[in-house]
């Protein structure tokens, strides 16, 4: 079955820290590749996506992802992270023959002032 | 412009009741979506639809039903509530499933079966 990998399930960090965020996906054809972010309280946000070309992609925020074709991986990056970054962060694959999204199970990412 | 609306934003209900999520989108959007949300398990996708008529399952459809007969709307019925069931339900539409099109999400249904 198709699936998504988030290892680090919650992350904490001081402010100005940088951040990378592990994602890694089971699907061996063409993908789609999406962060979502989602502040507490509210309803998932796109951050950034991949849909084709350069696979290093800048989303709002500060944030990049880059995707790595042969490691099935679309990492999350940030310099130097504030504290309104604390959030749950999503990755999510969208095999392109198919109609589904698939989400990952989410990363807690906490940071202290 | 509205975006994706859900309603109610919360409801109780007890074991065997039946009840019906309402979402509606305002975007002329032809993908939709329902996901429940559940602590260390992210989003599930229940059922989607590409277009109106048209409505298929995703990974946990047991005991969700759907129906898409306009573009705009596209209710979650839960058909006989049992505890498995409290979460929370997000909405979601794009133009399309295709082409990296990103998903618009609602505030979300949280919904308490006991």
């Amino acid at each position: 079955a198709q699936s998504v990998s988030q290892h680090n399930h919650h992350v904490i960090l001081s402010e100005a820290a940088s951040l990378e965020l592990g994602c890694n996906y089971s699907y061996g054809g063409t993908v789609n590749l999406f962060w979502y972010v989602q502040y507490p309280g509210q309803h998932l946000q796109l951050l950034l996506k991949y849909f084709s070309g350069d696979p290093l992609v800048k989303g709002i925020k500060g944030f990049e992802a880059e995707f790595i074709k042969s490691k099935f991986s679309f990492n999350l990056r940030k310099p130097s992270v504030q504290w309104s970054d604390t959030a749950e962060y999503f990755c999510a694959v969208n095999p392109i023959d198919t109609d589904k999204l698939i989400f990952g199970t989410g990363t807690r990412l906490q940071v202290f002032p | 412009n509205a975006g994706v609306t859900q309603t109610p934003k919360f409801q109780v209900l007890k074991t065997g009741q039946s009840m019906t999520l309402q979402c509606a989108q305002d975007m002329n959007h032809e993908y939709m979506s329902w996901y429940r949300q559940d602590p260390g398990m992210g989003l599930r996708l229940i059922h989607y639809s590409v277009g109106a008529g048209i409505t298929d399952q995703g990974e946990v459809p047991n005991g969700y039903n759907v129906s898409r007969s306009t573009t705009e709307d596209f209710p979650l019925r839960l058909l006989s509530a049992a505890p498995s069931q409290t979460s929370v339900y997000f909405c979601a539409s794009s133009y399309s499933s295709q082409g990296g099109q990103p998903q618009h999400f609602g505030d979300g249904t949280r919904l308490s079966i006991l």
